[in-house]
């Protein structure tokens, strides 16, 4: 079955490019939505974008102009770069498949997440 | 952008008893509305999409159901395992958005 690890630094300092890599392992990053979704400590979920496997993309207006999602098909892998990092970017860092069209694009497929601590 | 208002925030319960969370919409959704189930220390587990259909190998003991823009999930008979974080998410439109959670606990 369709698996996702994220990885990343685990910490980046304030005003830095956070980066994250997502790959999916037991099944293709073809033909589905790709999405990353966050949850600062304590708190509730925020999703943060998708991206389909052709590349095209959808990012919440919230971070819009600091979010980029990219795929790369060869590596059945997806990113997240998230620039110009505060504090308030501080969370556990999931990635997800979805919005999944067999699922009414309720996000079907999670990983385990990976922490993300901004500070210098 | 459309906001998702859980209720309760938290809920105690005891072992065997029967619960329900709702979810409100801040405008018509239809039908797409599902629910998380999210144990401390792990990622949320999907367990009902399209406000009512079962996730596979969710047990019948979840279920949902709507009335217009309000949504509910009952949890029948309460086991140990059940007690957890549930939240609701719209996937009507973007941004996609979340319910604040409803925190379910051991009365």
């Amino acid at each position: 079955q369709v698996q996702l690890q994220e990885s990343g630094p685990g910490l980046v300092k304030p005003s830095e490019t956070l980066s994250l890599t997502c790959t999916v392992s037991g099944g293709s990053i073809s033909s589905s939505y790709w999405s990353w979704i966050r949850q600062p400590p304590g708190k509730g979920l925020e999703w943060v974008g998708y991206i389909y496997a052709s590349g095209s993309t959808n990012y919440n207006p919230s971070l819009k102009s600091r979010v980029t999602i990219s795929v790369d098909t060869s590596k059945n892998q997806f990113s997240l770069k998230l620039s110009s990092v505060t504090a308030a970017d501080t969370a556990m860092y999931y990635c997800a498949r979805g919005p999944s069209g067999s699922y009414n694009y309720a996000f079907d497929i999670w990983g385990q997440g990976t922490m993300i601590t901004v500070s210098s | 952008d459309i906001q998702m208002t859980q209720s309760p925030s938290s809920l105690s319960a005891s072992v065997g008893d029967r619960v329900t969370i709702t979810c409100r919409a801040s405008q018509s959704i239809s039908n797409y509305l599902n629910w998380y189930q999210q144990k401390p220390g792990k990622a949320p587990k999907l367990l009902i999409y399209g406000a009512s259909s079962l996730q596979s190998g969710v047990p019948s003991k979840f279920s949902g159901s709507t009335s217009g823009t309000d949504f509910t999930l009952t949890i029948s008979s309460l086991q140990p395992e059940d007690f957890a974080t549930y939240y609701c998410q719209q996937s009507y439109s973007t941004p996609y958005s979340f319910g604040q959670g409803t925190k379910l606990e051991i009365k």
